[in-house]
């Protein structure tokens, strides 16, 4: 079946612009992950979904960032203000509940 | 907090040659072990888990084996191809209400040479 999708696979941007990645897991898959994967800190968790619970935001690295689930699938992360230190790989997983996380592709994300 | 140290890369070897990546973690309880792998340009793939002490995982003709008295899970294969090569990360899971949090070492270029 299909996997999880990211969109857009690149997107180049401007310093103080805002940006909107998106994800779409995998269908039937409750629990949905933002990661971001960068030189200077590796992978490191953003935020997770599971169903239609308020979501744990406890990786965000600043207000600036935010996230949402819509009907409990498809995913929105949001970037206000992009700043350079934003620039990096943003990946998104899903799973059933507890079990394995199954990765995207990943956006890659260029502040200029 | 919970953590996961990698060897540092890269590691270059020659085809047929046996592979270790040193893996180590801190972590609270008993979480729950993992090596994903990222080939050139394409997303992070589950390459073999272990949930328990003293488990061992396996895909592909790697290995590893969860060891809680050394708290680590060191990734290893026999005799590596060209097509291995790519970059391997050893991550451990932190219970998140009903999910699971993946914590992530740093990674390790793996570099096969013909």
């Amino acid at each position: 079946g299909a996997g999880v999708s990211q969109s857009p696979s690149n997107k180049v941007t401007e310093k103080g612009k805002d940006v909107e990645l998106r994800c779409d897991p995998i269908s039937g898959h409750t629990a949905l992950y933002w990661y971001r994967q960068s030189l200077g800190q590796g992978l490191e968790f953003l935020i997770y979904f599971q169903g239609n619970s308020a979501p744990d935001k406890s990786g965000l690295p600043s207000d600036r960032f935010s996230a949402e689930r819509t009907g409990g699938s498809v995913s929105t992360l949001t970037i206000q203000r992009t700043q350079q230190e934003d620039s990096a790989v943003y990946l998104c997983a899903s799973s059933p509940l507890g079990e394995t996380q199954y990765f995207g592709p990943g956006t890659r994300l260029l502040v200029l | 907090g919970n953590s996961v140290t990698q060897m540092e890369g890269p590691v270059t070897l020659s085809e047929e040659a046996f592979l270790t990546i040193n893996c180590t973690y801190t972590a609270t309880g008993y979480p729950s072990l993992f090596w994903y792998v990222q080939y050139p340009g394409e997303g992070l793939q589950l390459l073999l888990k272990a949930t328990k002490a003293d488990d061992k995982g396996s895909n592909k003709g790697f290995e590893a084996t969860y060891r809680k008295e050394t708290t680590s899970f060191h990734l290893e294969k026999g005799s590596v191809q060209v097509s291995d090569s790519a970059v391997y990360f050893c991550a451990l899971s932190e219970r998140l209400g009903g999910a699971q949090k993946l914590v992530f070492g740093q990674g390790t270029r793996l570099t096969i040479n013909p």
